[in-house]
């Protein structure tokens, strides 16, 4: 089946060291999300590619980075992660300028910061 | 701008019973609305959509939503509420018109009570 794929499902890492979470997708779609979630909240968008093209959103700390190195990958990159970083992260994809707007999301992965 | 009023952070319902989620929305484009539901420590699953097509929209699980354009809404309802339905409900909006990022709802917490 096609779907959105992200490892590991829980991540535990320790404050201040890198960790870099993935996701990959078999939909073929050209615009890829990453989303922080926390506890009992919406999800809020970090930034998202389409097709190759990178849109931060304004309010997305200096410490996230992604990396998309072809269409099927997209990597988070969280520098120096601190306690406030603790949360549930969602990659979804979506098939943008055909109509269909709707995102297809990934199970999450948890991170724990210690 | 999009925006998105969930109007119910929690709704209680016994099992067997209605259920019904309101959503308010905010769009200066006509806009895609969805309803997504996510279990606990699970990524977001669409329940359904509507994209300017037919005015009622049913999803999977017994779900449906009804567009109403002068009332601004796209409230969610099911005839009879399953204790598996309990979980934490999304109504998003999306501008219909291409790379236009998801808004959010805040959120309502289902409870199904035996």
């Amino acid at each position: 089946d096609a779907m959105v794929i992200q490892n590991p499902r829980y991540q535990v890492t320790q404050f201040g060291k890198p960790v870099t979470l993935s996701c990959s997708q078999t939909l073929n779609h050209n615009v890829m999300y990453w989303y922080q979630q926390k506890s009992s909240q919406a999800p809020k968008l970090l930034f998202h590619y389409y097709d190759k093209d990178f849109n931060n959103e304004a309010d997305t700390p200096d410490n996230f980075q992604s990396r998309r190195p072809n269409t099927s990958f997209c990597f988070l990159d969280i520098r120096s992660p601190g306690l406030g970083d603790a949360a549930m992260y969602l990659c979804a994809t979506s098939r943008e300028g055909q109509g269909d707007y709707e995102q297809y999301f990934g199970p999450g992965t948890r991170l724990t910061v210690t | 701008a999009q925006s998105v009023t969930q109007l119910d952070s929690h709704v209680s319902v016994s099992e067997g019973t209605p259920v019904l989620l309101r959503c308010n929305y905010s769009s200066s484009y006509s806009p895609s609305l969805f309803w997504y539901v996510q279990h606990p420590n699970k990524g977001l699953q669409l329940l359904l959509k509507y994209t300017s097509a037919a005015t009622l929209v049913k999803g999977i699980n017994g779900f449906e939503a009804e567009f109403k354009k002068s009332e601004t809404s796209f409230h969610l309802t099911k005839p009879s509420a399953h204790m598996s339905d309990a979980a934490e409900y999304f109504c998003v909006v999306s501008a219909y018109s291409g790379n236009t990022p998801l808004v959010f709802g805040k959120g309502t917490r289902l409870s199904v009570i035996a």
